[in-house]
């Protein structure tokens, strides 16, 4: 079975600080999402990326960098945390971009 | 950005009644997934849509993708607790090489 796992469940931070949240999966995929999921708002696309190195924007990048130095691992990095970025962030996994996406299990980060 | 308009947001319905949630583009699409998130969980993937008219079944749920490849639904028939959750459908954009998830659908079932 595929396995995307983040590295924190809950994360509490206070404003202005540096925020790393790091995914990895075990199944060599080759594309990695970064999602954050709000009220009323879905899920949004923050960053992705289809290949080691490679990232791309998505719909709500501001505020936000990835880094992807091997395959396995996706970080999402919040350069300097604010309240509006208290939320649910979801990391996924694919093989190929129109397939079935592996999420983990999320992390919900509060910025005070 | 692209956009997948889902409706509604929110339906509550009493065990044993049916529920449908619908997806909606504006552009036509090679092909759409659906998941579902529990509550307190992850979206775990349900099925996907390729052909025009395409119709799949999994028990009590029916998943159809429209004639034109613009829009989808998902039907429960006869709903139950166990199908409590947010169900969200999901799209790749070629274009623009953006896997994007609609609004979701969150479903409460009164028993």
């Amino acid at each position: 079975d595929v396995k995307v796992t983040q590295s924190s469940r809950y994360l509490v931070k206070r404003t202005g600080e540096k925020v790393f949240l790091e995914c990895v999966q075990d199944m060599d995929h080759e594309n990695m999402f970064w999602y954050r999921q709000d009220p009323g708002l879905g899920l949004r696309l923050i960053y992705f990326s289809y290949d080691v190195k490679m990232k791309e924007k998505g719909d709500i990048p501001e505020g936000y960098s990835v880094s992807r130095e091997k395959k396995e691992r996706f970080s999402l990095i919040l350069e300097s945390a604010s309240t509006n970025q208290t939320s649910m962030y979801l990391c996924a996994s694919s093989l190929q971009m129109n397939t079935e996406a592996f999420f983990g299990q999320g992390t919900r980060l509060t910025v005070v | 950005g692209q956009q997948v308009m889902q409706i509604p947001q929110y339906q509550h319905v009493q065990e044993g009644e049916d529920f449908t949630t619908y997806c909606n583009s504006s552009t036509t699409l090679s092909n759409i997934q659906w998941y579902k998130q529990r509550p307190g969980g992850h979206p775990v993937f349900l099925i996907q849509l390729v052909k025009s008219g395409e119709v799949k079944k999994q028990k009590r749920l029916t998943f159809q993708f429209g004639e034109a490849k613009k829009n989808s639904s998902l039907h429960i028939t006869a709903t139950q607790t166990t199908d409590v959750g947010t169900y969200f459908c999901a799209v790749f954009f070629s274009g623009t090489y953006k896997y994007i998830f609609g609004t979701g659908t969150r479903l409460k079932v009164l028993a």
